[in-house]
């Protein structure tokens, strides 16, 4: 079975304070792992994908496989970072691509 | 810009009620998904689909079904609504290897 999880729901920095929210994952095989973004009243939207490594809003995460972690990180708060973060994990169990949601860690950037 | 369209924003039926919820994608994907989104649960997957009238289960299919005639649609059937059907219902589509592209959501109330 592949499983995420995000043991924190909500996290709450001081703008300009660094940022990391935290994702493990259970999974047999080669995991794709991404971190997607949902701001207030708009829609669940992509951040970021391990494959890329790339840096996204100032946002990164490295997967360690031998934690088992996707956290993600960013050195320097924005408000506008303040939204729910989810972080997912893409698998083939019985062939097909499943992707499995964490329980979604909320931002809050204090000003 | 607008590449997966749901029907309706909000929603409100009575207990027993047979409801539909239509998603549409102009990407041509072949993958096409049903995720409820509630506070504190995340995203659970109910159903998905890899084709044209191919679908599978997700993890809570219970009291839904699903209908994929055309590749670009995919509706959310369900069969007798019920108070704890209430929730965000969220389309999304992916290519393989990529991330989902998600649908603004549905907000369906059941009284």
């Amino acid at each position: 079975a592949q499983r995420v999880t995000q043991p924190e729901k909500l996290l709450s920095v001081f703008k300009g304070a660094p940022v990391e929210l935290k994702c493990n994952y259970s999974y047999s095989g080669s995991p794709e792992l991404f971190w997607y973004v949902q701001y207030s009243r708009q829609r669940l939207q992509l951040l970021l994908r391990h494959i890329s490594r790339e840096s996204i809003k100032g946002f990164t995460a490295d997967l360690n496989k031998g934690e088992t972690s996707f956290h993600l990180k960013k050195p320097f708060a924005q408000e506008e970072d303040s939204a729910m973060y989810y972080c997912a994990l893409s698998g083939r169990p019985g062939g097909y691509q499943k992707v499995t949601f964490g329980t979604g860690t909320k931002l809050q950037v204090i000003p | 810009d607008v590449k997966v369209t749901q029907s309706s924003r909000y929603l409100v039926k009575r207990t027993g009620e047979k409801v539909f919820l239509e998603c549409v994608q102009d990407m041509d994907h072949e993958n096409m998904f049903w995720y409820r989104q509630d506070p504190g649960l995340g995203l659970r997957l109910i159903y998905f689909s890899y084709d044209v009238k191919m679908k599978e289960k997700g993890d809570i299919p219970e009291g839904y079904s699903v209908s994929r005639e055309k590749k670009e649609r995919f509706s959310l059937i369900l069969e007798s609504a019920s108070t704890n059907q209430t929730s965000m219902y969220l389309c999304a589509s992916r290519e393989d290897s990529w991330g989902y592209t998600f649908g603004s959501g549905t907000r369906l109330t059941v009284v």
